[in-house]
């Protein structure tokens, strides 16, 4: 267990909806991850948040949006779903801020969008 | 563009033999790698990491050499157990740059009884 908890683990939808997966870093961790796998792809870095402010955007579609919450917790907001958006959603956090560190990564989030 | 490749989709070997996991990238700025390790329906852990300035690190079982003049890592366990068989992923970093961990596909490794 890595103290990452996301939820929910599976989401299904339609496409042209709108869901929010939500992020609880390991205790003491400021930084959040958010990153994408689709299927036989590695993980896509999308972003990364560190203690509520953005700190780092990758490959993340305008679709797409995050926060992180003064409790720390995060939540990636897909809008306007579309079928090649159905992937494996997994959140990571890290104590500090720089990205090039031991990540602890969450279960991950499994959406399918019909 | 695929910065970071891990050309083989997966690997079997036997129990107690030596498992080696091979990754290229193609980013002369990257200055750190991570191998990360996923169970199915887990999410991955971290295995081992290494700095661009050394070419060896090693942690129990597992070491991972880089190459840098071949742009090129690889990570061997001694000796496999069943409880390793999981897909790796390699992953690199630009630690004076972006630092955004860049990863490889993964690669499946099944160890055999």
């Amino acid at each position: 267990d890595s103290g990452v908890t996301q939820t929910p683990k599976h989401l299904i939808t339609a496409t042209g909806q709108r869901v929010t997966l939500r992020c609880s870093p390991r205790s003491g961790d400021l930084s959040v991850y958010w990153y994408q796998q689709s299927l036989d792809q590695g993980l896509q870095f999308l972003i990364q948040y560190y203690n509520g402010e953005e700190r780092a955007k990758g490959n993340i579609l305008e679709r797409f949006s995050a926060q992180q919450f003064p409790d720390l917790h995060s939540e990636l907001n897909l809008s306007s779903l579309e079928l090649g958006d159905s992937a494996l959603y997994f959140c990571a956090s890290s104590v500090g801020g720089r990205a090039s560190v031991e990540q602890f990564f969450g279960p991950g989030t499994r959406l399918t969008v019909l | 563009d695929q910065q970071v490749k891990q050309n083989s989709p997966s690997l079997s070997v036997q129990e107690g033999r030596i498992s080696i996991l091979n990754c290229d990238y193609t980013n002369s700025m990257f200055d750190y790698f991570l191998w990360y390790k996923k169970y199915p329906a887990e999410g991955p852990t971290f295995l081992i990491s290494i700095s661009s300035i050394k070419d060896k690190n090693e942690d129990g079982r597992f070491t991972v050499f880089l190459n840098k003049s071949a742009k090129h890592l690889s990570l061997h366990i001694v000796p496999s157990q069943p409880g390793d068989s999981a897909v790796y992923f390699c992953a690199a970093s630009w630690r004076g740059g972006s630092e955004k961990l860049v990863f490889g596909k993964g690669t499946k490794l099944t160890v055999n009884p």
